[in-house]
């Protein structure tokens, strides 16, 4: 069945560090591709999504490119603020898997300033 | 524009006891969706309801269900309880299929805990 990896965590970086989280997934067909963040004591909100293959979506400061030869959509961004501390799940959905999303295990990110 | 509310917010019950989770999507998504978010874990798929009906259920026993309402809201009851059903239950609502990009909208979950 389909499923999504993500780096494991926590992770931990100094305000204005570069951030990397990865992601891999194994699925068939052509899903498409969301990161999600929960920041504490809410529920989950969509940070950026990719359709297809070499899409790169982005939002807030975020990105992340939808690479179909490396099965992988790693959420990345520039330089982290503390207001960025959460937790980042990284998901696939096929319109064909009727409505089933695929959610990465999470990865906690705490920024100290 | 309102969205994804769920209720209640903290429950506390007792293992065996049954319990009754609600949520209104936002105003014209006709998906529902719950999820649960236990200590530690990533989110498991539990139930999709669209236009009133089940349309996918994920690899939990039957004593989860749930119902969807002509006005699109979401019930989940969990029956029996047992002290692994603590949780954060999460609520997500999206538009129909036909115009579904895939993005769900999550409300801010509703906190079992069982003793």
């Amino acid at each position: 069945g389909d499923s999504v990896t993500q780096m494991e965590g926590p992770v931990t970086l100094s305000e204005e560090a570069f951030l990397t989280i990865n992601c891999t997934y194994t699925a068939t067909g052509y899903p498409s591709l969301f990161w999600y963040v929960q920041y504490p004591g809410e529920g989950l909100q969509l940070l950026l999504k990719a359709t297809k293959a070499d899409d790169k979506g982005s939002n807030k400061g975020f990105e992340a490119t939808y690479r179909k030869e490396t099965t992988s959509f790693h959420l990345e961004k520039g330089s982290v603020q503390v207001s960025d501390s959460a937790v980042y799940f990284c998901a696939l959905i096929k319109k064909t898997n009727a409505g089933k999303s695929t959610f990465g295990d999470g990865t906690t990110l705490t920024v100290k300033p | 524009e309102a969205g994804v509310t769920q209720s209640p917010t903290h429950l506390i019950k007792t293992r065996g006891q049954q319990v009754t989770l609600r949520c209104s999507p936002i105003s014209g998504h006709t998906s529902v969706y719950w999820y649960q978010q236990a200590l530690g874990l990533g989110l498991q798929f539990l139930l999709w309801y669209d236009e009133g009906e089940e349309r996918n259920r994920g690899n939990f026993p039957p004593r989860f269900s749930g119902r969807q309402f002509p006005n699109y809201s979401s019930e989940l009851n969990v029956n029996a309880l047992e002290l692994e059903d603590s949780a954060l239950y999460l609520c997500a609502s999206s538009s129909g299929q036909g115009t579904n990009t895939g993005e769900l909208f999550f409300g801010e979950g509703s906190r079992l805990t069982v003793l």
